[in-house]
């Protein structure tokens, strides 16, 4: 079946540093691929998402690219805020959108001043 | 504005007693989803619905049934609590496969369920 893997964390930066928060997948077919957040208290909500090969999703200065030829979906952001400190789970679906998603196992960020 | 509601934020309930856990969203979104989250395992998805009457069993349905009696609301039920059934719940909700796709499931705030 479908299956998702995570950089596993917890992963602690300075304010300012780079971030690459790994992620594979296996599935079959041409799922659609996404980037979860979960703020301290808070439900999870999308980040952004890619639909298919090659395409980049992006949304408050983080970016993951669709690489079909590896599975997978590394998020990625230049210089990271304190507020970015959340927990991140990489997700797939299949190619509609619109059907159950399957999870990594979420990695916990922390970014520290 | 989107909305998925979950009847309860934290919840404590005995072994062997039945729990029901509501969830209502305001979208009209055909697809409803109940997941549960535990540390180091991530997400995983006990049953889901595609339309009102129906249910599909996800990953991990043992323990647990669901009701869709009406579009806007899918109700988890587990039987029989127990201690293993102790975690965060989450509902989601999506439009069907009617329009245009739609990427984004939407999370309702969550359950924490404690079964003592």
């Amino acid at each position: 079946g479908d299956s998702v893997t995570q950089m596993e964390g917890p992963v602690t930066l300075s304010e300012e540093a780079f971030l690459t928060i790994n992620c594979t997948y296996t599935a079959t077919g041409y799922p659609s691929l996404f980037w979860y957040v979960q703020y301290p208290g808070e439900g999870l909500q999308l980040l952004l998402k890619a639909t298919k090969a090659d395409d980049k999703g992006s949304n408050k200065g983080f970016e993951a690219t669709y690489r079909k030829e590896t599975t997978s979906f590394h998020l990625e952001k230049g210089s990271v805020q304190v507020s970015d400190s959340a927990v991140y789970f990489c997700a797939l679906s299949g190619p509609f959108g619109n059907e159950k998603l399957t999870f990594g196992t979420g990695t916990r960020l922390t970014i520290i001043p | 504005d989107v909305k998925v509601t979950q009847s309860s934020r934290y919840l404590v309930k005995r072994t062997g007693e039945k729990v029901f856990l509501e969830c209502v969203q305001d979208m009209d979104h055909e697809n409803m989803f109940w997941y549960r989250q535990d540390p180091g395992l991530g997400l995983r998805l006990i049953y889901f619905s595609y339309d009102v009457k129906m249910k599909e069993k996800g990953d991990i349905p043992e323990g647990y049934s669901v009701s869709r009696e009406k579009k806007e609301r899918f109700s988890l039920i587990l039987e029989s609590a127990s201690t293993n059934q102790t975690s965060m719940y989450l509902c989601a909700s999506i439009p069907g496969t009617s329009g245009s796709p739609s990427y984004e499931q939407y999370f309702g705030p969550g359950t924490r369920l404690t079964v003592t």
